[in-house]
């Protein structure tokens, strides 16, 4: 069975220091990943998606970026985090690409809850 | 205008009791309608898909969707305190859109 893990599931970071966020997909090969965010008040908002190694798509633009070095990995990253970066993030993964009206599921992770003071 | 609009809650309800879930939409190429379940501090977990108008039932839950008027609904029967959650509605068209998840409590 397909299992999906990220880490760390906290953390608090001073203004100005970098992110390193992980997420990787067991039990599955070539799978469509996402990272999301989610503030109270906002809903789940679409930050990166990649569709194989190397491919990231950007939504929104920030002061984040993301990489996928691997076929089964993902990861957020901020050279400096700004108060504005805390919130809810989400690792997710589905078979097929989601978005351009293809109905699937999105598998997601436990979330990591970061806190920038 | 949001493309999906949902109340955040929170809803408040004893056990036993029919809760229903409803988010709006403005976005006509939206055709494919979702409910996730969200239990705190965890990602979400899908719950129900529903692909045309009508009803959906999958056990004590239905999912009921209508195109015209743009507006998708979750009810729970008989509902008990592991139903608390955040629920998200969510649509995928051109786009795939979340909403804002409306917070379920369910009191014994």
């Amino acid at each position: 069975s397909q299992t999906i893990h990220q880490w760390p599931a906290t953390l608090v970071q001073p203004v100005g220091s970098p992110l390193s966020l992980e997420c990787t997909v067991e039990g599955t090969s070539n799978p469509n990943l996402y990272w999301y965010r989610q503030a109270a008040g906002r809903g789940l908002q679409l930050l990166f998606y990649s569709v194989g190694i190397g491919q990231i798509s950007s939504e929104v633009p920030q002061n984040l970026s993301a990489s996928r070095p691997q076929d089964r990995q993902f990861i957020l990253s901020s050279k400096k985090l700004l108060l504005s970066d805390s919130g809810f993030y989400l690792c997710a993964w589905s078979k097929s690409f989601l978005g351009r009206g293809v109905p699937g599921e999105l598998f997601f992770g436990e979330g990591s809850r970061l806190t920038v003071l | 205008q949001k493309e999906v609009e949902q109340d955040p809650g929170p809803l408040s309800v004893p056990e036993g009791a029919i809760v229903s879930l409803n988010c709006t939409y403005s976005n006509s190429a939206f055709q494919y309608f979702m409910w996730y379940r969200q239990y705190s501090r965890k990602g979400p977990e899908l719950l129900m898909y529903t692909y045309s108008s009508g009803n959906k039932e999958d056990g004590r839950f239905t999912a009921q969707v209508d195109k015209s008027s743009k507006y998708i609904s979750l009810f729970i029967r008989d509902s008990q305190p592991s139903d608390s959650a955040t629920y998200l509605c969510a649509m995928s068209g051109d786009k795939l859109i979340f909403g804002t998840g409306t917070r379920l409590q369910v009191f014994p």
